[in-house]
């Protein structure tokens, strides 16, 4: 049974650039959420993805944009990248848009590095 | 004020000794998780409380919901406990989840 899986592991780009991160989520699960987590920090909630529309959205910048497909896939896209957007992005999957009685599903994380 | 709170933010220990590691929130929730973060960054769900206490090994996590409070115990603790230690709590909605800052253990041989 796949858990959820990320890619790429890393990922260094430079400031101005644009970035795709990639996550699948676990089998059977058809939500996926995508967290940032600075360094030192917990993972604060960028926006969550069910049915292929964005659900629930945290407070980033429209800079932060995404996508989900019909295979419950997910993409998390970051336009004009800045220094402060170094972090460890992490998508967590589950079975509809809340989370329900059931242990939590994440991913190893993508850590992008700008600079 | 954050709505979930962790401490200590750090916590140095002999192996053998036994941990506590604490978790306050502010708002109503209707379930709190555990998670351990290693250094690659996977997060693995340890325990999901609403009431009581649960037990996994040599975890033991509690939580107290009219006080607000919730502990993460480690017995015989072991240098392969060394992780990041979050605490996240689930609104009443049950579709936010909010997350402490973790707390950083290291068990030393």
């Amino acid at each position: 049974d796949a858990g959820v899986t990320q890619s790429p592991t890393h990922l260094i780009k430079t400031r101005g650039q644009q970035v795709t991160l990639r996550c699948s989520p676990k089998s059977g699960h058809d939500t996926v959420s995508w967290y940032q987590q600075a360094l030192g920090q917990g993972p604060q909630f960028i926006f969550q993805y069910y049915e292929e529309e964005e659900r629930q959205r945290g407070n980033f910048p429209d800079r932060f944009s995404g996508h989900q497909f019909p295979n419950y896939s997910s993409e998390l896209n970051v336009n004009a990248l800045l220094l402060g957007d170094s972090a460890l992005y992490l998508c967590a999957s589950s079975l509809g848009t809340g989370w329900g009685n059931s242990p939590l599903h994440f991913g190893n994380g993508t850590r992008l590095t700008v600079t | 004020k954050n709505e979930v709170e962790q401490s200590p933010q750090n916590l140095t220990a002999q192996e053998g000794e036994f941990i506590t590691i604490n978790c306050s929130y502010s708002v109503g929730i209707s379930a709190l998780h555990w998670l351990q973060q290693h250094p690659g960054g996977g997060i693995v769900s340890l325990f999901m409380l609403s009431s009581g206490k649960k037990k996994h090994g040599r975890l033991i996590a509690t939580i107290n919901i009219q006080e607000k409070h919730s502990s993460l115990h480690i017995t015989a603790s072991h240098p392969r406990d060394s992780a990041v230690y979050i605490c996240a709590v689930l609104d009443t909605s049950g579709s936010r989840l909010t997350f402490g800052e973790g707390t950083q253990l290291t068990v030393n041989p």
